[in-house]
């Protein structure tokens, strides 16, 4: 079974401040994909990573991911109350894929 | 392009019974799959349906099943239902992408309450 860890699992800031949220795995993955879901809601996509490495950026949002395709962080900078949330990676072979547990983040105005 | 639909969004039902949950995908994408979600276990894959077939299947018991039907609209059903079923039901779909992953879109899912 491959699993998926996430850490910090809940994660309360200052709105400004800057935060990194982890997932982690011991096994490969061929991509690897974050979500971010709000209460009563399905998951929103955020970023896909393909590539060992791959460094993509959404706004104040960056996504990395590892060179052996084992993990990946999530960058925020200058959190805003907007980014409160809970925050999921999913990685997988072909179409099916697993989940992390996921970070709750609250940002405090 | 219109999202992935979920219905009901929320639902009563008593032990024992069963309950039919549909989900209309993204128009164009033809697989779709469906995930459990509770506080205490996450997001659980249950399974995934492609072109009308079961493509993949999680570790649920026999009590949870589903289809696809031609326009890839899909339901799932759970028969026996136990208090431990309660969860938000989500489905996500998606248009598979060589060298991109499977990005999965989701529903708003459908918020499922055993008594």
């Amino acid at each position: 079974t491959q699993l998926l860890e996430q850490s910090p699992q809940f994660l309360s800031i200052q709105e400004g401040e800057n935060l990194t949220v982890y997932c982690n795995s011991s096994s490969v993955f061929s991509s690897l994909q974050w979500y971010r879901q709000e209460p009563g809601e399905g998951p929103v996509l955020l970023v896909t990573v393909v590539t060992g490495g791959e460094v993509k950026k959404l706004k104040r949002l960056t996504f990395q991911f590892g060179d052996a395709r084992k993990d990946s962080s999530l960058h925020i900078t200058a959190a805003q109350t907007g980014d409160t949330g809970l925050y999921l990676c999913a990685g997988g072979r072909g179409s099916r894929l697993t989940f992390g547990e996921g970070t709750q983040l609250t940002v405090n105005p | 392009k219109a999202g992935v639909t979920q219905t009901p969004r929320y639902l009563i039902k008593t032990r024992g019974q069963q309950v039919t949950l549909s989900c209309s995908p993204i128009s164009g994408h033809r697989s779709v799959s469906w995930y459990q979600q509770t506080p205490g276990q996450g997001l659980q894959f249950l399974f995934e349906y492609f072109s009308e077939t079961q493509r993949n299947k999680g570790n649920f018991p026999g009590r949870f099943s589903g289809r696809q039907f031609s326009n890839s609209r899909s339901e799932m059903n759970v028969s026996t239902l136990e208090l431990g079923d309660s969860a938000l039901y989500l489905c996500a779909s998606s248009l598979e992408r060589a060298g991109e992953g499977y990005e999965q879109y989701f529903g708003p899912g459908t918020r499922l309450t055993v008594t």
